[in-house]
């Protein structure tokens, strides 16, 4: 069964650094979404993209983040400069359409030291 | 804007019983889903069941089901006979338009 895979599954960086988080949506699919969850919290949309743009974005989405897919499988989100609170499990999913469920991604541990 | 609450942070069943998880959320669409997914400790998010607001019939999957009251907005998921494996957090989550809205989250503690 497809899946989606996210890259690396566990990133440390230093406050001030950018990161680049992976994510390989399944390849059917049309609408692609980051989502985070600080440690013991829910889970807080971030971002969705479909058709080569942001079509929503959160108020946690600022200027420190991006999102790109920059070959027509990957979809990555890059934080600028991290901090502290920073910190969390970010997951990518992806959706074939409207109507239908979003899949999830292992996710991506992130932590800012 | 759109919300979910589940106002049970913690539950637990014996195992082999049945357990049901709350869940209530304020929209003013029509046209919706309702999602329930499962996060165990490895913190991958699986999703339990589905519930298109346009069904009135309560969706099922094996020992998951739902209680999907539209006009009261009340989602709960009822789990019978608990296995070990259900142990997790339970996350339930609305999708309008856009992107997906979740709950704080309960707590699934499943005892031998």
């Amino acid at each position: 069964e497809p899946e989606v895979t996210q890259t690396p599954s566990h990133q440390v960086t230093q406050m001030g650094q950018e990161v680049i988080l992976r994510c390989v949506p399944i390849s059917n699919h049309l609408y692609f979404y980051w989502y985070r969850q600080i440690l013991g919290q829910k889970v807080e949309f971030l971002v969705s993209f479909y058709n080569n743009e942001i079509s929503e974005k959160s108020e946690i989405f600022d200027d420190q983040f991006s999102v790109e897919r920059p070959d027509g499988s990957n979809f990555t989100l890059k934080i600028r400069s991290t901090k502290l609170e920073d910190s969390a499990m970010y997951f990518c999913a992806s959706v074939k359409g409207f109507s239908y469920e979003q899949y999830f991604g292992p996710g991506t541990r992130l932590t800012v030291t | 804007a759109q919300t979910v609450t589940q106002s049970q942070p913690e539950m637990s069943v014996q195992e082999a019983e049945t357990v049901t998880l709350s869940c209530t959320y304020d929209t003013s669409e029509s046209d919706y889903y309702l999602f329930w997914y499962k996060q165990p400790p490895s913190r991958q998010m699986i999703l339990v069941i589905r519930q298109e607001a346009y069904k009135q019939q309560n969706a099922t999957e094996n020992r998951f089901s739902v209680n999907f009251q539209k006009a009261a907005k009340s989602f709960s998921l009822k789990i019978s006979d608990s296995q070990l494996g259900d142990a997790a957090m339970y996350f339930c989550a609305y999708r309008s338009a856009g992107d997906m809205r979740f709950g704080a989250g309960t707590r699934l503690t499943v005892k031998p």
